[in-house]
């Protein structure tokens, strides 16, 4: 199974700064790279795929880049509402894996 | 609008036995590959099923593989998990979601329902 794995696993920050949440695969996964949000009781919700399209509806201060191993999620300045957990996923080999999850939190 | 309402979770004991649920609004079940996800306390996101549109298809974690069956009724509009022989680990928030074919892209998701496996 291909690994994920999410650094930081959890990261404090201030409303209007720049976040980077950093993805690695333990192998190529082209740009077969998701991220999700998720808030405490609520369904996850689709914010990039192919590593680095935005999901329709999501404000554009989110982002993504990467391929291959790494990849990075960006959210160029954080709104109240952003403060959540996010989830990267790799959809390039079954069975699908996530990482472990960023929880982000206000500073 | 597209909404995802998983039910039938609670407390079973191990060994035991659960069903669960997910029914679907909004959009038609038979136009997509729909899955069961989990979280567990303190880890990430764990894949544990998918059913093919047509149901052609299933696919299991092999944590579950021979313990838990995937199965839609189309006329219901909803998905279903049978879970067996159920052990301490299968303790998570199960979620159903919807991702077009096989491409394990998930755009839609349901609030999730706790299973809890204990003594």
């Amino acid at each position: 199974d291909i690994q994920m794995t999410q650094s930081p696993s959890s990261l404090s920050a201030s409303v209007g700064d720049r976040v980077t949440i950093t993805c690695r695969a333990s192998q190529s996964i082209s740009s077969y790279l998701n991220w999700y949000q998720q808030k405490p009781g609520k369904a996850p919700k689709l914010l990039i795929y192919a590593a680095s399209s935005l999901q329709s509806g999501v404000p554009s201060r989110f982002s993504g880049s990467g391929s291959g191993t790494d990849f990075t999620l960006t959210i160029s300045s954080l709104q109240p509402e952003d403060f959540a957990t996010y989830y990267c996923q790799q959809s390039y080999s079954p069975p699908i894996t996530f990482g472990q999850g960023t929880r982000l939190e206000i500073q | 609008q597209v909404q995802l309402v998983e039910s039938g979770g609670g407390l079973v004991k191990p060994g035991g036995s659960l069903r669960l649920s997910c029914v679907a609004s909004g959009f038609t079940i038979t136009e997509y590959y729909m899955t069961w996800i989990r979280l567990a306390p303190g880890k990430g996101l764990d894949w544990v099923s998918y059913i093919s549109s047509t149901s052609t298809y299933t696919n299991y974690a092999d944590s579950v593989k021979g313990r838990f069956t995937i199965s839609r009724d189309n006329a219901k509009n909803s998905l279903y998990l049978q879970m067996n022989s159920l052990r301490a680990e299968d303790t998570a928030v199960y979620y159903c979601a919807r991702s077009t074919s096989s491409s394990g892209l998930f755009d839609y998701w349901g609030q999730g329902t706790l299973v809890t496996v204990s003594s």
